[in-house]
């Protein structure tokens, strides 16, 4: 069965600090990982996806995130953190197999950036 | 245009009221959700529409009831609601590469059941 699993429900990070939020995946064959920032009170956002290419991918706003199967790791990380990166972010992992296609979403870190 | 656009962005009905949400997008995709987001959660689908048709419904109550009247657009009609009910409902698309690219989401119709 596939699931993802976000290892920090909530990370602080002072401005201009890295940022690091965890995500680990449990999948029976190769999978399709995606980053998602939610604002408050809007709609998710794609920040980047990992679909078997590069193991490394950059996404938008200084973001990226490196797929490692040994580690069933996706991290997303972003060498310095800005006021507006304080958001919801959701790792998901989609499940495409026998006829059944959706996506599994993480349960969420929310990043506070402190001044 | 590549944006999913919801209506309306606030939402405040009574328990006998009938209500619609709209969803629609110019992106030519033909795959489209429905995702219900309570405070502090991840969204939990509701529907996916394929090619116009209801492929995948999440064991909705019948009080929700989506539609699909062409491939731009998708509405859900709301009908008895609870106060339970209230939440943020979020729409996405999805395009040729299929889901395993990536959504596209609107920015969501908040609603408040009284």
């Amino acid at each position: 069965a596939q699931s993802v699993t976000q290892l920090d429900s909530h990370v602080s990070v002072s401005e201009g600090t890295p940022v690091l939020l965890r995500c680990n995946y449990s999948s029976s064959y190769s999978p399709s990982l995606f980053w998602y920032v939610q604002h408050p009170n809007k709609g998710l956002q794609l920040l980047l996806k990992y679909t078997s290419a590069a193991t490394l991918v950059k996404g938008i706003n200084g973001f990226e995130a490196e797929f490692k199967k040994s580690e069933t790791s996706f991290h997303l990380t972003k060498p310095s953190a800005h006021m507006s990166d304080a958001a919801e972010y959701f790792c998901v992992v989609f499940l495409g197999s026998s006829g059944t296609y959706k996506y599994i979403f993480g349960t969420g870190t929310r990043l506070k950036v402190l001044a | 245009d590549t944006e999913v656009t919801q209506t309306p962005k606030h939402l405040v009905m009574g328990m006998t009221n009938k209500k619609s949400l709209k969803c629609e997008q110019h992106m030519g995709h033909r795959a489209m959700y429905w995702y219900k987001q309570k405070a502090k959660k991840p969204p939990e689908l509701m529907f996916v529409y394929s090619y116009e048709k209801l492929s995948i419904n999440e064991s909705v109550p019948s009080r929700f009831s989506p539609e699909c009247p062409n491939s731009s657009l998708l509405n859900l009609h709301l009908h008895a609601l609870q106060p339970e009910d209230s939440a943020l409902y979020l729409c996405a698309s999805s395009g040729r590469g299929g889901q395993s690219y990536g959504y596209t989401f609107g920015s969501g119709t908040r609603l408040t059941v009284v």
